[in-house]
């Protein structure tokens, strides 16, 4: 069965340092997002993107986060200058569907556990 | 704007237990959609179930089932006969019907199952 997939499963960086987190979606799927997950707390949606480019975007993705497609394939999250609160659970998704015909599932990867000391 | 509550952060239960995790939204949107999550300890989100607003019938999955009552903005989730994989945080969460699939999640269940 295809799934989404993420690297790392666990990153550990310094603050002030620069971190990608990889996704790779389904390959037939058309919206993407990212999501995170402080330990302990709720899901929090972070960004979604379609053809290309932000259709969506919280409060919390301020200029310090942005994402990229660079090749088709792979779907990318960059933290720049990290801070201690960046520590989380970083979850990517992918959807199939979306529009007034419906709302699919979102298909989410086992998550990238970012560590900032 | 969107808002999902779980009041019950916690619940605790011994096998072969029934457990029911509360559900309640808020949304403006006549078209929406309805989730529920299961997050093992393991960390990753597992879908469970979704729902259309326009579809209030009852669903049974094996031990488990999902009461939607329009009426009450509730889309409760219980689990027969618990067992101890079951123990997990779950987690309900909302979407708009129209483009985007944003999901607003509630701030989850911790469901502990003692053998």
């Amino acid at each position: 069965e295809p799934e989404v997939t993420q690297t790392p499963s666990h990153q550990v960086t310094q603050m002030g340092q620069e971190v990608i987190l990889r996704c790779v979606p389904i390959s037939n799927h058309l919206y993407f997002y990212w999501y995170r997950q402080i330990l302990g707390q709720k899901v929090e949606f972070l960004v979604s993107f379609y053809n290309n480019e932000i259709s969506e975007k919280s409060e919390i993705f301020d200029d310090q986060f942005s994402v990229e497609r660079p090749d088709g394939s792979n779907f990318t999250l960059k933290i720049r200058s990290t801070k201690l609160e960046d520590s989380a659970m970083y979850f990517c998704a992918s959807s199939p569907t979306s529009g007034r015909a419906g709302s699919g599932e979102l298909f989410f990867g086992e998550g990238s556990r970012l560590t900032v000391l | 704007a969107q808002k999902v509550t779980q009041a019950q952060t916690e619940i605790s239960v011994v096998e072969k237990e029934d457990v029911t995790l509360d559900c309640v939204y808020e949304t403006r949107d006549t078209t929406y959609y309805l989730f529920w999550y299961k997050q093992p300890p393991s960390g990753e989100l597992v879908f469970l179930i979704r729902r259309n607003s326009f579809d209030e019938q009852n669903e049974i999955s094996g031990r488990y089932s999902w009461n939607f009552q329009k009426s009450t903005s509730s889309f409760n989730f219980t689990i027969t006969a618990s067992q101890v994989v079951d123990s997990a945080v779950y987690f309900c969460a909302l979407s708009r019907g129209a483009a985007g699939n944003k999901l607003t999640f509630g701030g989850g269940t911790r469901v502990l199952v003692k053998p």
